[in-house]
């Protein structure tokens, strides 16, 4: 079993569209979990950043984090075409040096 | 807003030769990380750095790789030789603490031939 799943897509919606990302995990030691967007040939941008179960917002972007059913979102409201992008999710275990365990990425595409 | 810098942005290499991808972190940051992503792959760990010392590193991330931060500013990673396999972007990442989100470089595209 992957420690971490993430269908790969490729999404596409219309403009305007609420977007639902997800990602699930195996391993209970994942404390830190973070979305990431990534342009073609370019590094990953980080979106959003949590620590506990729960919801955290920041502008159209909105993160979940169950971690008893090891399953994190992100929700992005009101889509534009320039979230046309990868979207990758991240964990790190508790203590250690975090090194980032990401998931394969979801490719999405908002067309006008 | 604070950027981390790489160079070059793609270097084309023969095979068995030595290269080293340039980067330089945001200046307070304190933890150094080297990421690569194969095309088409999922972004991969290689190496931690923290404290002028590897603090982790993969399995891929074996005795053909070494990373230096030679001065207060730079963070280097050197393939020896360079096989066909090494072909990959290489991202460069960097945090001020170990409870924060990192900061990726746009990434060197490395094509060995």
């Amino acid at each position: 079993q992957k420690e971490v799943e993430q269908d790969p897509g490729p999404l596409s919606v219309p403009e305007g569209a609420i977007v639902s990302l997800n990602c699930t995990y195996s391993n209970s030691a994942f404390q830190y979990f973070m979305w990431y967007r990534q342009y073609s040939r370019k590094g990953p941008e980080l979106l959003m950043y949590t620590y506990s179960s729960g919801n955290k917002e920041d502008g159209r972007f909105t993160a979940q984090v169950d971690k008893s059913s090891k399953y994190i979102s992100l929700f992005i409201r009101d889509s534009q075409p320039s979230d046309s992008a990868t979207y990758l999710c991240a964990m790190i275990y508790s203590g250690g040096y975090n090194k980032l365990i990401f998931g394969a990425g979801t490719r999405l595409a908002v067309h006008p | 807003e604070p950027e981390v810098t790489q160079t070059p942005s793609h270097q084309v290499t023969q095979m068995g030769q030595e290269v080293i991808l340039r980067c330089v972190p945001i200046s307070n940051h304190l933890y150094f990380y080297w990421y690569r992503q194969i095309l088409g792959q999922k972004v991969e760990f290689l190496v931690s750095f923290y404290n002028n010392e590897i603090s982790e590193k993969s399995e891929i991330f074996d005795d053909q790789f070494s990373v230096e931060r030679p001065d207060g500013s730079n963070f280097t990673l050197k393939i020896r030789s360079t096989k066909l396999e090494d072909s990959a972007m290489y991202f460069c990442a960097s945090k001020l603490t170990q409870n924060y989100g990192y900061t990726f470089g746009s990434g060197t595209r490395l094509t060995v031939v």
